[in-house]
């Protein structure tokens, strides 16, 4: 069963304006990923936050990750038709010994 | 470029049939995984190999089986193939077999069964 559930599924914007896209999981993690997909493409790594951090920033990318809820956030400032793609959760087990466990993802639409 | 590469990058085949998916990992990664993504079911974790040997499994079929070879390079066998089999499949690398950063995709093998 996947272990990260995103949301919304399907998000449309006008360029300019802010995403937010949210996971939830249900177990213990050691950290949590997202990855950006391009249609038919292969996935991206957009930015890692471990389990003792609660914020990271990447460029125009900010990540939240609250524990105690097992959820995370990504937000993507300022956005850009380029940012059209969806968008994806992955979490690290806390033992840290199994691979990867994707969400459905979050389908971001940006409108010029 | 993530330096993984996949072939073929696109696949159409029949009912029954039997197919071989392959994959080079980033030079120097010792790890493989294989990810089969379909409408439904999302991104689905299916096997691992590190250093040729059995990492991991997940929800991977028994018509399925997957080999990693000294050179690293490994391939995705999918047999009987049936229409749901139809997906893409994805590569990924990373550098050891415990690995808890990110991982490297590949393009994808975009499978079609008719």
């Amino acid at each position: 069963s996947q272990q990260g559930e995103e949301d919304p599924q399907a998000l449309s914007i006008q360029e300019g304006e802010n995403a937010t896209m949210n996971c939830s999981y249900k177990t213990s993690i050691n950290n949590l990923q997202w990855y950006r997909q391009n249609s038919g493409r292969g996935l991206v790594h957009l930015i890692l936050i471990r389990s003792n951090e609660r914020e990271k920033h990447s460029g125009r990318l900010r990540v939240t990750l609250d524990t105690s809820k097992k959820s995370s956030s990504l937000l993507i400032t300022a956005s850009r038709a380029a940012d059209t793609a969806s968008y994806f959760c992955a979490t690290v087990s806390i033992s840290g010994n199994t691979p990867l466990v994707f969400g459905k993802g979050t389908r971001l639409s940006v409108i010029a | 470029d993530s330096g993984v590469t996949q072939t073929p990058k696109h696949l159409i085949t029949a009912t029954g049939q039997r197919v071989t998916l392959r994959c080079s990992p980033r030079s120097g990664d010792l790890s493989v995984y294989w990810y089969q993504q379909s409408l439904d079911q999302g991104l689905q974790f299916l096997i691992q190999y590190y250093n040729g040997e059995e990492r991991a499994k997940g929800n991977i079929l028994e018509r399925f089986s997957a080999q990693q070879f000294p050179d690293l390079h490994s391939e995705l066998n999918l047999s009987s193939l049936e229409l749901g089999d139809s997906a893409l499949y994805f590569c990924a690398s990373s550098p050891g077999g415990g690995d808890t950063g990110e991982l490297f995709f590949g393009e994808g093998s975009r499978l079609t069964v008719l």
